[in-house]
């Protein structure tokens, strides 16, 4: 049983179209997150949503939308994708929104974008 | 924003050696946490400091925090060659996030 599952998991895509990855947990979560981690490895946190709402967005161009559906899914749209796009993007989720909490993560989406 | 860098950003050891991680941070936290990524997937948790605490184990995990020096340092007893993965620290800021640093690659050799 996938505690965090994401889908696709690997997406290669022109410059300029759209794209969607889709996320879902089953461990009763309140929190999820979106996560975008480039070349150099660095992790950086995108958005947050707890109980469906979205409590960080952290900088993040407009052309990406996330969307909640309800607490147990966690889904990222991506308009007019664009070369520097090309990332892993990791979705986690966590028990509640609290910064002491563990948080579990999906095993990623690796988008390029040519 | 802040975030945790780790030292070294590479590390190779040999099997049945330690290996020590170090992070450093910039502000004040209310936890740090410790994860590992193997290649191609995504991130486990391995090991939560309060910013109260000083030391933590857990297995062959020794964790330190010194938070006068705003540092903490992950050490893996008698590596063994599954131990091969990057290692990230976390710094738990404010309320609602996890702020993580670019990561140590520990290479086990046999």
């Amino acid at each position: 049983d996938t505690a965090v599952s994401q889908t696709p998991k690997y997406l290669v895509t022109q410059m300029g179209n759209d794209k969607s990855i889709k996320c879902e947990q089953n461990l009763g979560h309140d929190t999820m997150y979106w996560y975008k981690q480039d070349s150099k490895k660095f992790l950086k946190i995108m958005f947050s949503y707890n109980n469906k709402e979205l409590i960080i967005n952290e900088t993040v161009p407009n052309r990406f939308s996330p969307k909640s559906p309800d607490k147990a899914h966690l889904n990222l749209h991506i308009n007019s994708l664009e070369l520097g796009d090309s990332a892993v993007y990791f979705c986690a989720s966590s028990y509640t929104n609290r910064g002491t909490d563990t948080q579990y993560f999906g095993p990623g989406t690796r988008l390029t974008v040519l | 924003s802040q975030q945790g860098e780790e030292d070294p950003q590479a590390l190779s050891i040999q099997e049945g050696e330690n290996a020590t991680m170090n992070c450093s941070y910039k502000t004040s936290i209310n936890n740090l946490q410790w994860y590992r990524q193997n290649s191609g997937r995504g991130l486990v948790h391995l090991i939560l400091i309060r910013s109260n605490e000083r030391e933590k184990h857990s297995g062959r995990l020794r964790v330190t925090l010194d938070t006068s020096k705003k540092s903490s340092s992950l050490l893996i007893t008698a590596s063994r060659a599954a131990d091969t993965a990057s290692y990230f620290c976390a710094t738990g800021q404010g309320a609602q996030k996890l702020v993580f640093g670019q990561g140590t690659r520990l290479t086990i050799n046999p």
